[in-house]
């Protein structure tokens, strides 16, 4: 059972347009939220995060919305650019249990901005 | 050193045989997490250290996998009797509380 969930497995963009790419989540004790940039043979980059208490984060190009009534999560890059092409994972954090180190991640999407 | 770091890079194993993938977390990061990342899906959650001791290892598969973390820096991940299912890229993490900073991950294959 996903309990994060990237439902666009890829996004194509042009270059100097806006990039978002959505997560949805199941699980109502998740009370943080990260967004990790991977590319090829390295391993996740910390980009992003939000904490449940707010519902927007911005750092430079890149703004993360939270929604938590619908449970949704997207991050804005804006503009985009070709180096932001990379697999973007979603990830959450609980606070149940004193679980509030465990990531859960999504299955990524992979962003492809073209020039 | 400035980063995680985990050796070794590429690990091609015959099934049934033991490994063992070494993690050297941020120096003065507490924390230390393993992940397993097998492919088309994210990272998926194994253990957790906090210091020496394997605070949370719920998300080891089997009794096949255990991890170690003796002096609170490095951690190995040890898996015996190697299976074609293991085959995965295995991620290593350390934190001081904050976002965990990722190594670049050992791809283990089975064969």
């Amino acid at each position: 059972d996903q309990q994060v969930k990237q439902n666009s497995p890829s996004l194509s963009v042009q270059e100097g347009r806006i990039s978002i790419l959505n997560c949805d989540y199941t699980n109502s004790m998740f009370d943080y939220f990260l967004w990790y940039k991977k590319y090829p043979a390295e391993g996740p980059t910390f980009l992003i995060s939000i904490s449940s208490i707010k519902d927007k984060n911005e750092d430079g190009r890149f703004t993360v919305f939270l929604n938590k009534s619908a449970k949704h999560l997207s991050l804005h890059i804006v503009p985009s650019q070709p180096g932001d092409s990379a697999v973007y994972f979603c990830a959450a954090r609980g606070n149940s249990g004193g679980s509030n180190y465990k990531l859960t991640f999504g299955k990524g999407t992979l962003l492809t901005v073209n020039p | 050193g400035a980063g995680v770091s985990q050796t070794p890079s590429n690990k091609v194993t015959e099934k049934g045989k033991y490994v063992e993938l070494r993690c050297d977390p941020i120096s003065g990061h507490t924390a230390l997490y393993w992940y397993r990342q097998s492919l088309g899906q994210g990272p998926e959650f194994l253990i957790y250290f906090q210091g020496t001791g394997a605070a949370d290892d719920s998300g080891l598969p089997n009794d096949r996998f255990f991890a170690v973390r003796p002096e609170g820096s490095v951690s190995t991940l040890k898996i015996q009797r190697t299976e074609r299912g293991d085959s995965a890229v295995y991620l290593c993490a350390s934190s001081l509380g904050g976002e965990a900073f990722f190594g670049q991950g050992t791809r283990l294959t089975v064969v």
